[in-house]
């Protein structure tokens, strides 16, 4: 079945630590997007893709990078610049960011701090 | 003010009942999207809209453009509807992606 895969589920970082989530997608989608979800907030932008090798900033990159080598690709890099990095984050992609598209969403990975 | 508000932020009804869930945004759209998170994380697409009503099975999604507002209904709850349900909205020639509301905790005792 063609979906999103998120993994880990669950990730623990240590202070200063870089960590990198990973999201893989069967979907041959063209455009891929990272959210964060914080308790009692809607989803936030991080970054998002709308073809190989290119990627845009959304709405709260600062702490955070991601590459694009391949189109059913798109890992998240938490950095150490990132203060409160705790929080939910989602995967999802569609198929061109032109148009309007559902999205399809993964499972999410769950980062806490040690 | 948030772009997009949803009512109520928790809802809690007993199975069977007749459910409605308001979402409300200020910016001129191109679409607006109903999306339902289950308790795991997972987000489920349920209706993509830009004018009039859709439906599928006991859900009902409904738009008013005019007003900017939507609605979504769901008859005959069931405990397995038990989820949050989130509003998302794209705006009119944004390059952007969607703008979410916090989501409405919904929760159907048996």
């Amino acid at each position: 079945d063609g979906g999103i895969t998120q993994s880990p589920k669950y990730l623990f970082r240590k202070e200063g630590q870089n960590v990198t989530l990973s999201c893989e997608q069967n979907l041959n989608h063209d455009a891929m997007y990272w959210y964060r979800q914080d308790p009692g907030q809607g989803l936030r932008l991080i970054y998002y893709s709308q073809i190989v090798n290119d990627f845009q900033k959304g709405d709260i990159a600062e702490g955070y990078s991601v590459s694009r080598e391949k189109k059913e690709s798109f890992p998240l890099t938490v950095t150490s610049a990132q203060k409160n990095p705790t929080a939910f984050y989602l995967c999802a992609s569609s198929p061109y960011q032109g148009a309007n598209q559902p999205q399809h969403f993964g499972d999410g990975t769950r980062l806490s701090i040690l | 003010k948030n772009e997009v508000e949803q009512s109520p932020q928790n809802l809690t009804a007993q199975e069977g009942e007749f459910i409605t869930i308001n979402c409300s945004y200020s910016v001129g759209i191109s679409a607006l999207h109903w999306l339902q998170q289950h308790p795991g994380g997972g987000i489920v697409s349920l209706f993509m809209l830009s004018s009039g009503k859709k439906k599928h099975g006991r859900l009902i999604a409904t738009i008013n453009i005019q007003e900017k507002h939507s609605s979504l209904h769901i008859t005959a709850s069931h405990p397995r509807d038990s989820a949050v349900y989130i509003c998302a909205v794209r705006s009119q020639g944004s390059a952007r992606q969607l703008t979410f509301g916090s989501g409405t905790q919904l929760t159907v005792l048996p």
